[in-house]
Order: C-alpha cells, then sequence, then structure tokens
C-alpha cells in the first residue's frame, strides 16, 4: 500500500524559501504525477501544481514564478520549494499522487505538514 | 480559474438520516469531478471520481450524480464514521480548484 510523507520545517520567515518532501513507501514515484496541495487556514484547498516522474511540471499560474518542484527517483521522493514566502503562504500542505496529468483523480494522499510564515 | 461552489458549507446530521452535498462549477467540466472525505489526522481519501464512479472499498451508501454543472454526492444513510469534512474537485481546466468543503457534524 502507497503511503505518503510530507516533511519540511514548521516555522518559515517571510522572504525565505519554503522546502518540503515528499516521501513515497510502498511504491515507486515512478510512472505517476505527484500533486502538491496547501490548505490555507479557513480557506479552500489550493492546487499549487504537479511534477511527473520524468520531470515534466504544471503549476499553478498563482505560484508559478515562485515555485519548483522536483523529483528524486532514487531516494523515492518529491520535493517543493517556493520562494519568498509571506504569511500568506501559511498553510497546510499535502502531496498526493495522480494518475494522469488531466481529468484523473489523487490517492493517495499524504497526512499534510503545516507551514507557518512568520518571522 | 474555474470556480466551485460548495454547499451547504456544514451541516448537522443524525446517524440514519440521508444527506447531500452539492458543489457548482462556474462553467461545463464535463464529468471531471472528484469527492474526497477528510478526516482529522487522517489524509483525505477518494471517494467518488469521474462525477459519479465509486472508488473500489467505498461503503454502497456514498453514491453521487451531476446535471449540467451541478455535482451532487449523496451518503443514504449516515453511519458514525461519515462525520468528516468533504471536498469537491474539478480537474478539467488548469489550476484545477477545488470547492470550499463541507463539514458533516452529529447533531
Amino acid at each position: 500500500q502507497v503511503q505518503l510523507q510530507e516533511s519540511g520545517p514548521g516555522l518559515v520567515k517571510p522572504s525565505e524559501t519554503l522546502a518540503l518532501t515528499c516521501t513515497v513507501s510502498g511504491g515507486s514515484v515512478n510512472k505517476y504525477y505527484w500533486t502538491w496541495i496547501r490548505q490555507p487556514p479557513g480557506k479552500p484547498m489550493e492546487w499549487i501544481g504537479y511534477i511527473f516522474y520524468s520531470g515534466t511540471t504544471n503549476y499553478n499560474p498563482s505560484l508559478k514564478s515562485r515555485i519548483t518542484m522536483s523529483v528524486d527517483t532514487s531516494r523515492n521522493e518529491v520535493s517543493l520549494k517556493l520562494n519568498s514566502v509571506t504569511e500568506a503562504d501559511t498553510a497546510v500542505y499535502y502531496c498526493a499522487r495522480d494518475r494522469s496529468a488531466w481529468g484523473s483523480f489523487l490517492d493517495p494522499w499524504g497526512l499534510g505538514t503545516q507551514v507557518t510564515v512568520s518571522s | 480559474d474555474i470556480q466551485m461552489t460548495q454547499s451547504p458549507s456544514s451541516l448537522s446530521a443524525s446517524v440514519g438520516d440521508r444527506v447531500t452535498i452539492t458543489c457548482r462549477a462556474t462553467q461545463s467540466i464535463a464529468t471531471n469531478l472528484n469527492w474526497y472525505q477528510h478526516k482529522p489526522g487522517q489524509p483525505p481519501t477518494v471517494l467518488i471520481y469521474a462525477a459519479s464512479i465509486v472508488q473500489s472499498g467505498v461503503p454502497s451508501r456514498f453514491s453521487a450524480s451531476a446535471s449540467g454543472t451541478e455535482f451532487s454526492l449523496t451518503i443514504s444513510s449516515l453511519q458514525p464514521e461519515d462525520f468528516a469534512t468533504y471536498y469537491c474537485h474539478q480537474t478539467f481546466g488548469f489550476p484545477f480548484t477545488f470547492g470550499q468543503g463541507t463539514r458533516l457534524e452529529i447533531k
């Protein structure tokens, strides 16, 4: 059974770079799309974007200028970097697996990791 | 962006009740609509994909339908384990978007 685990610093200072890792266990990152989603407090979930195991990406235009996603197939990990963070980036960040680039669904998800942006 | 208006935002119901949650899209999304259940301390899980297909392992009391840009999730007879937050999610137009969520609480 595939399980995902997000990890990263719980606290990031404004203007710094947020770096998160999603570790995949019980399966391989190969052949799948890996999606990042976040949920700010009291707000809807926001689709951040996805990366295919080959490295192809598709980012939310609202975040595109600040995002970098990467895949490490040898470590079975997916990473998200978000630079120049502000308090508006405070959220629970989730990673999830998708089977295709369009028209599919997210399964499974990780538990999520809380990230707070504060000085 | 395609906006997903989910209603109600919260719902109080009793075990055995039949409940329906609705999502309306601001434009056609075909049947590219998924429903997720999220319980505290657990990852979200998919209940329904492609608007009406029940994911393997999901109890038969969960069903969903679509009519144009309106999508519904129905739980036919609420069980204690169904009290959670439910989200719709469209995968038709980029960026993909989610509904605001419906918190289903015990009356």
